[in-house]
């Protein structure tokens, strides 16, 4: 069964800092991997999705890597904002075709 | 915003009794999804459906049945709810036809309570 873990559960940063979000998956047999963002009450909105042959995809100041070898992904954030501040949570696409997320790490960029 | 709407968004309800949730899009996409989220748990897939009236279990179904009788509309429906069905749901959709890594979009989700 596929298990994907996210740590740190929760973080709090100063605004400007560069920081790393990571996920860890126990199958590597995946389509691919996705990030979302979710604000409270709000559903999750779609950040990146790296396809299993990639190995990164980048928008703005988000860069998210994925080594499916190993069952990794990373989520790096550059130069934080207060208005980053949110849960983020990763999400495998399995053979089966069934989406199985992670927990979450809740973020907190302090101004 | 992907046109995804549930509804209601806020329920209160006794155990024992029916619930039916309603997803509805306007996006046209093949793939609908229900979830549940819950503290310590994630989000955790209850049903999905592949077409009209294609659908499939997910890993927490027990308690669950659904119905997709038009493109637009998914149906999660509560036979008899208990207390262990209080969480907040949501359904998201995706296109994936021919596409495998087209994303995930979400709802705002239900958020049902039942005393």
């Amino acid at each position: 069964k596929q298990e994907v873990t996210q740590i740190p559960a929760a973080l709090s940063v100063p605004e400007g800092e560069n920081l790393v979000l990571n996920c860890s998956f126990t199958d590597s047999a995946i389509y691919n991997l996705q990030w979302f963002r979710q604000d409270p009450g709000k559903g999750l909105t779609s950040l990146l999705l790296i396809q299993s042959s990639q190995r990164e995809q980048t928008s703005g100041r988000l860069n998210a890597s994925l080594d499916k070898s190993s069952g990794r992904s990373t989520l790096y954030i550059a130069a934080s904002q207060p208005g980053d501040s949110a849960t983020y949570l990763c999400a495998v696409l399995e053979y089966g075709n069934k989406l199985v997320f992670g927990a979450g790490t809740i973020l907190r960029v302090k101004s | 915003d992907a046109g995804i709407t549930q509804s209601p968004r806020h329920k209160v309800t006794e155990t024992g009794t029916p619930v039916t949730l309603r997803c509805h899009q306007t996006e046209n996409h093949r793939y609908m999804y229900w979830y549940r989220q819950d503290p310590g748990h994630g989000l955790r897939l209850i049903h999905y459906s592949y077409g009209v009236k294609d659908t499939d279990k997910g890993e927490v179904s027990d308690g669950y049945s659904v119905s997709r009788s038009k493109t637009e509309d998914f149906l999660l429906t509560l036979e008899s709810a208990t207390s262990s069905q209080t969480s907040v749901y949501f359904c998201a959709i995706s296109e994936r036809t021919g596409n495998l890594n087209s994303p995930l979009h979400f709802g705002n989700g239900t958020r049902l309570t039942v005393t």
